[in-house]
């Protein structure tokens, strides 16, 4: 069984930073793209970021790039998050999501950890 | 505002069908596959149509899925009162070089 456990999450005053991480378990970890998806409270869902396999390639949303950076240890399993200079509109309830082999489609997603920025 | 547009709300009776619309550009939609998110509240979102319009296991076909052009559409036969959740669209954007969702529809099940 596929399962995606995300931690790390908080409460951090503007300006912070924190490290999300995803521990993956029951697939081969290493063998697929991940993402993580955002939702601020009562919003809809944003794509943050994804990786490819080896971590050799990256994208990111615009109003994250050069403040948050997506990185992987295939041999921990483990995807993360580092979230630099944080404002207050990145609160939300942070996702970590496989990425499936078809078109981007996410086919399995973590519980879910809230990041709130506030002072 | 989100690249993806779908109308903020739907409803319907049980066993009646309701769809479900999803508008987009030809740097998105036009371009790539769209794919369907059913999150029922308090829960993480969850793939419900892959690949314009594929099924992953386990999901009924009463769900089902179209494209055409720059648009997309989710259709939900015989409705239930199981189905009342917010529904999201998501495809890759070429230009924006990332993934774009829509903003979602909550879908009320009178």
């Amino acid at each position: 069984e596929v399962q995606l456990v995300e931690s790390g999450g908080g409460l951090v005053q503007p300006g912070g930073s924190l490290r999300l991480s995803c521990a993956a378990s029951g697939f081969t970890f290493s063998s697929y793209w991940m993402s993580w998806v955002r939702q601020a409270p009562g919003k809809g869902l944003e794509w943050v970021a994804n990786i490819k396999e080896d971590g050799s390639e990256k994208n990111y949303v615009d109003s994250v790039k050069g403040r948050f950076t997506i990185s992987r240890d295939n041999a921990k399993n483990s995807l993360y998050l580092q979230m630099n200079s944080l404002r207050v509109e990145d609160t939300a309830v942070y996702y970590c999501a496989r990425d499936g082999f078809n078109g981007w489609d996410k086919d399995d997603w973590g519980q879910g950890t809230l990041v709130t920025v506030s002072s | 505002q989100s690249v993806l547009t779908q109308p903020p709300s739907a409803s319907g009776t049980p066993g009646q069908r309701v769809t479900i619309s999803c508008s987009g550009s030809r740097s998105n939609i036009g371009r790539n596959t769209v794919n369907w998110y059913q999150q029922l509240p308090g829960t993480a979102p969850k793939l419900l149509i892959y690949r314009n319009n594929q099924r992953p296991s386990g999901v009924p076909d009463r769900f089902s899925g179209s494209k055409s052009g720059t648009s997309a559409s989710l259709a939900i036969s015989g409705l239930q009162s199981e189905d009342e959740a917010d529904y999201y669209c998501a495809a890759w954007d070429d230009s924006l070089n990332g993934e774009v969702f829509g903003g979602g529809t909550k879908l009320t099940v009178l």
